[in-house]
């Protein structure tokens, strides 16, 4: 079974619009981390928000919020008023210890476009 | 803000040659990972590191890899006798301690195989 779970492989936004990007994820580890980044263009991996298991809000920052519904296994990335230079890849990861699974492991992405 | 610096950006290296891909992570982090994103998929998990020893690695990090912190800056991997298929961007990624915090990546480094 896959960890995470990005079911939009790609997306289309209209500048100055909010929109979210999906991510469910699987784990039996009580104590776990969602992360999300983003990959522009050219490359580089640009951390961008994170949830802890035991949060009890939504993590925000700047712009980015995280819809997080740990009794659905939800995690989604809220991306408000969207500017051009959001249109990269974003990747939901997640963090559990070893004995759950993997140390970090990465969804397939969700390719975000940002349209003028 | 310090960030995690990776050189070079870009190797070309002939199938069956060794190459060793550097990093130098935040200063006050003292966990360190390696990654790796063959084009068009998603990143891969290769390799943790702490206190001079591999804490976790991956089924992709097997012998033909290796990592080492030779001085008090650097983090090096090292692949040994390099495939076609190990052609994909390899990230290092550093964090102030383990678990659920944030890692910080560098730009990456392009390698292909020829």
């Amino acid at each position: 079974a896959q960890k995470i779970t990005q079911t939009q492989p790609g997306m289309f936004v209209q500048e100055k619009e909010a929109v979210t990007l999906d991510c469910t994820y699987d784990t039996s580890d009580p104590s776990y981390g969602l992360f999300w980044y983003k990959q522009p263009s050219s490359g580089e991996m640009i951390f961008l928000i994170y949830q802890g298991s035991y949060d009890q809000q939504n993590a925000t920052e700047g712009r980015y919020s995280l819809n997080f519904q740990k009794a659905r296994k939800s995690a989604n990335l809220v991306i408000s008023a969207s500017q051009l230079g959001d249109s990269a890849m974003y990747f939901c990861a997640m963090r559990e210890a070893p004995q759950y699974g993997q140390n970090f492991v990465f969804g397939p992405g969700t390719r975000l476009s940002v349209l003028p | 803000e310090p960030e995690v610096t990776q050189t070079p950006s870009h190797q070309v290296t002939q199938m069956g040659q060794e190459v060793i891909l550097r990093c130098v992570p935040i200063s006050n982090h003292l966990y360190f990972y390696w990654y790796r994103q063959i084009l068009g998929q998603k990143v891969e998990f290769l390799v943790s590191f702490y206190n001079n020893e591999i804490s976790e690695k991956s089924e992709i990090f097997d012998d033909q890899f290796s990592v080492e912190r030779p001085d008090g800056s650097n983090f090096t991997l090292k692949i040994r006798s390099t495939k076609l298929e190990d052609s994909a961007m390899y990230f290092c990624a550093s964090s102030e301690a383990d678990g659920n915090q944030p890692q910080h990546f560098g730009d990456g480094t392009r390698l292909s195989i020829l």
